[in-house]
């Protein structure tokens, strides 16, 4: 099975400061048709899952551009250019190249100093 | 809008059964795979099932596998979680949430519904 794996699990961040969350997995996300199915989502205090970032890059529509996804292969990064009190919550990666989609990351709380 | 609607949450007894259902509207039910993903009290998303479009595939987490039943009635728009032998460590909140094959991955949630396993 698939094992995702975030960095930090914790992180603190001075709001309008850039913040970084690592995702890495435990075999390539590489899928047969070429592309790589790596996926972010943003779960706020109370709310249910969001999905913000899908095939590693791509943002959903009102997903503001300060959230950005890069990566390939088994390590990815999702970006927070200058974090805003709305952005507080937990991350969450996770794949969907390998068959049934039962990977997540562990999350990651996002929190203001 | 696509919107997903779980209900059927609740209290049971270690040991009960519960039924979990989701309405589903703004799409073609049917043509779209759907899951059950949890999550316990403060802890992170554990997938928990899938089930085709038509209904004639399914998979399960090992944490569920033969306690728990998935299924769908396209004609009613409905997703359905039959859990059996509850444990406490099932306690959690379930959501459904829609496959969306394109991009693989889930691109619309429920606002999910708690299930409390305890006597």
């Amino acid at each position: 099975d698939v094992v995702m794996t975030q960095s930090p699990l914790s992180l603190p961040v001075t709001l309008g400061q850039p913040a970084s969350i690592s995702c890495r997995s435990s075999q390539s996300l590489v899928h047969s048709d070429g592309n790589i199915y790596l996926s972010w989502f943003q779960q706020r205090p109370g709310q249910s899952p969001r999905r913000l970032i899908y095939k590693v890059s791509n943002r959903d529509s009102g997903v503001p551009d300060r959230f950005s996804g890069s990566g390939s292969g088994t390590d990815f990064t999702l970006k927070i250019s200058r974090v805003e009190a709305e952005d507080v919550g937990v991350y969450y990666c996770m794949q969907g190249t390998h068959w049934p989609p039962k990977a997540f990351g562990q999350g990651t709380k996002v929190e203001i100093k | 809008e696509v919107q997903l609607v779980e209900s059927g949450g609740g209290l049971v007894q270690p040991g009960g059964s519960l039924r979990l259902s989701c309405a589903a509207s703004g799409f073609t039910f049917s043509t779209y795979a759907m899951n059950w993903v949890r999550q316990a009290p403060g802890k992170g998303l554990e997938w928990v099932s899938v089930i085709s479009g038509s209904g004639g595939s399914t998979y399960y987490a090992d944490s569920v596998k033969g306690r728990f039943t998935v299924s769908r009635d396209n004609s009613k728009n409905t997703l359905y979680l039959q859990m059996n032998s509850l444990r406490a460590e099932d306690t959690a909140v379930y959501y459904c949430a829609k496959w969306e094959e394109i991009n693989r991955d889930f691109d619309y949630w429920g606002q999910g519904t708690l299930v409390t396993v305890s006597s």
